[in-house]
C-alpha cells in the first residue's frame, strides 16, 4: 500500500524556520517526482514545490521562491521542505504528494499543520 | 501566470447529475486532473488525463475537456459525494502546478 506520512509541523514565530519531512512507502520512491501542496485554513489548495526523482529539477511557487527549499533522500525514501523567513501567510496544512506522468498528484499524505504566529 | 476558474459552489439533488466546470485559456490543450476533498481529509484524485478514472473511483465520475473549459460530471449523485472539488493542470510556460479555486458540491 502506498503511504505518505508528513511530520515536522508546529508553531513557529514570524521570521523563523521549520523543516518538514515526508516518509514514503509502498512504491519505488526514486521513480517518482514529488510535490508539496499547502492549504491555508478555510482556503483552497496551493502548490508549493516539486522535485524530480533524482533531484535534478526543482520548481517553486512564486510565493515561496527564495525562502523554501525542497529536497529528497532516496536512500531514506524521504522528502523534505526547508522553510525559512516564515510569515503568517505560510500558516497552512502542508501535504506531500506523489506525482504521475502528466503532473497528476496520485497519492497524498494527510498533511502536517504549520502555524506561524507570535 | 495561468489561471483556472471554478464556480465557488454547485448544488444538486440526490440522484441527479452534477457538472463542475474549470475554465482556462485553451485548457483543451492541457491534461486536466480533478481531486475530491472531503471535510478534514486529504485530497483524492478522481479524474486524470481529462477523463480517466483511477482504480476504485466509481464510474459515476467522468470528465471532459475542450476549448476553454474542462468539466467534471458526477452522475446519480449521492450524499457521500458532498465535498470540495479542485481541477489542476501543469503550466509548461511557467513550470508550475496550477489549481483551480475549488468548488463546493452540496447535495440537497
Amino acid at each position: 500500500e502506498v503511504q505518505l506520512v508528513e511530520s515536522g509541523g508546529g508553531l513557529v514565530k514570524p521570521g523563523g524556520s521549520l523543516r518538514l519531512s515526508c516518509a514514503a512507502s509502498g512504491f519505488t520512491f526514486n521513480n517518482y517526482n514529488m510535490n508539496w501542496v499547502r492549504q491555508a485554513p478555510g482556503k483552497g489548495l496551493e502548490w508549493v514545490s516539486s522535485i524530480s526523482g533524482r533531484s535534478s529539477h526543482t520548481y517553486y511557487a512564486d510565493s515561496v521562491k527564495g525562502r523554501f527549499t525542497i529536497s529528497r533522500d532516496n536512500a531514506k525514501n524521504s522528502l523534505y521542505l526547508q522553510m525559512n523567513s516564515l510569515t503568517a501567510e505560510d500558516t497552512a496544512v502542508y501535504h506531500c504528494a506523489r506525482e504521475g506522468e502528466q503532473w497528476e498528484l496520485l497519492t497524498w499524505g494527510q498533511g502536517t499543520l504549520v502555524t506561524v504566529s507570535s | 501566470s495561468y489561471v483556472l476558474t471554478q464556480p465557488p459552489s454547485v448544488s444538486v439533488a440526490p440522484g441527479r447529475t452534477a457538472r463542475i466546470t474549470c475554465g482556462g485559456n485553451n485548457i483543451g490543450s492541457k491534461s486536466v486532473h480533478w481531486y475530491q476533498q472531503k471535510a478534514g481529509q486529504a485530497p483524492v484524485l478522481v479524474i486524470y488525463y481529462d477523463s480517466d478514472r483511477p482504480s476504485g473511483i466509481p464510474e459515476r465520475f467522468s470528465g471532459s475537456n475542450s476549448g476553454n473549459t474542462a468539466t467534471l460530471t458526477i452522475s446519480r449523485v449521492e450524499a457521500g459525494d458532498e465535498a470540495d472539488y479542485y481541477c489542476q493542470v501543469w503550466d509548461n510556460s511557467s513550470d508550475r502546478v496550477v489549481f483551480g479555486g475549488g468548488t463546493k458540491l452540496t447535495v440537497l
